[in-house]
């Protein structure tokens, strides 16, 4: 079992829309859980971060956590052309693990006009 | 103004040539890390340094070797041992608390 799972897709949505990102992690004691958007030929960028359980809400984006279920997705509203990207979840583990992330393998998302 | 370089954007060798990617933040970070990414695979930690003059192997540190000599700098040297070296190379640095990581633009090496 991989240690961090995303549906590789690709999520195709409509603009104006909702798109829906998941990721599942293997490491109960995981504490931090992060977004990173990747455009084609790009570096990631970090456009979300959710320690607690619950929701977290910036602009379009929702970033939501459920520890209990070891899931986290990641909602986009209103939906651009320009998020056309892959989405990249990374979990970062608890105690002593010097920052690192592991990350999934990325959802390419397309939102078509 | 902030941030990760990286250089050179792009970078062609030869096999059996060791290359050395640079990486420099000026965002105060402690913590910089190297990975590599692969189509289709997801980001792989290579090594990181969480201070100066200390660094540590990441999952897939052989044929790699880096140095921390200042806070600003992490360059990583792929060496010709590296079976595999073909690949997008990312360099990242670290908030203090947190944890989020910041990639700097990357380094996308060619070896024939």
């Amino acid at each position: 079992q991989k240690e961090v799972e995303q549906n590789s897709g690709p999520l195709s949505v409509p603009e104006g829309a909702i798109a829906s990102l998941n990721c599942t992690y293997s490491d109960r004691g995981s504490q931090s859980f992060f977004w990173y958007r990747q455009y084609s030929g790009k570096s990631p960028e970090l456009i979300m971060f959710i320690y607690s359980n619950g929701d977290k809400e910036d602009g379009r984006f929702t970033a939501q956590l459920n520890k209990a279920s070891q899931y986290v997705s990641l909602l986009i509203r209103d939906s651009q052309p320009s998020d056309s990207a892959t989405y990249l979840c990374a979990v970062k583990a608890g105690g002593t693990s010097y920052g690192k992330l592991t990350f999934g393998q990325g959802t390419i998302l397309t939102v078509h006009p | 103004d902030g941030g990760i370089t990286q250089s050179p954007k792009y970078l062609f060798r030869k096999e059996g040539q060791n290359v050395t990617l640079s990486c420099e933040q000026n965002l105060n970070h402690d913590a910089m890390y190297w990975y590599r990414q692969d189509p289709g695979q997801g980001l792989r930690l290579i090594y990181y340094s969480q201070i100066v003059n200390d660094f540590q192997k990441g999952d897939i540190a052989e044929g790699y070797s880096v140095s921390r000599e200042k806070k600003e700098s992490f360059p990583l040297t792929v060496t010709s041992a590296q079976k595999n070296p073909t690949a997008f190379y990312l360099c990242a640095s670290r908030t203090g608390t947190g944890g989020e990581q910041y990639f700097g633009p990357g380094t996308r090496l060619t070896v024939t």
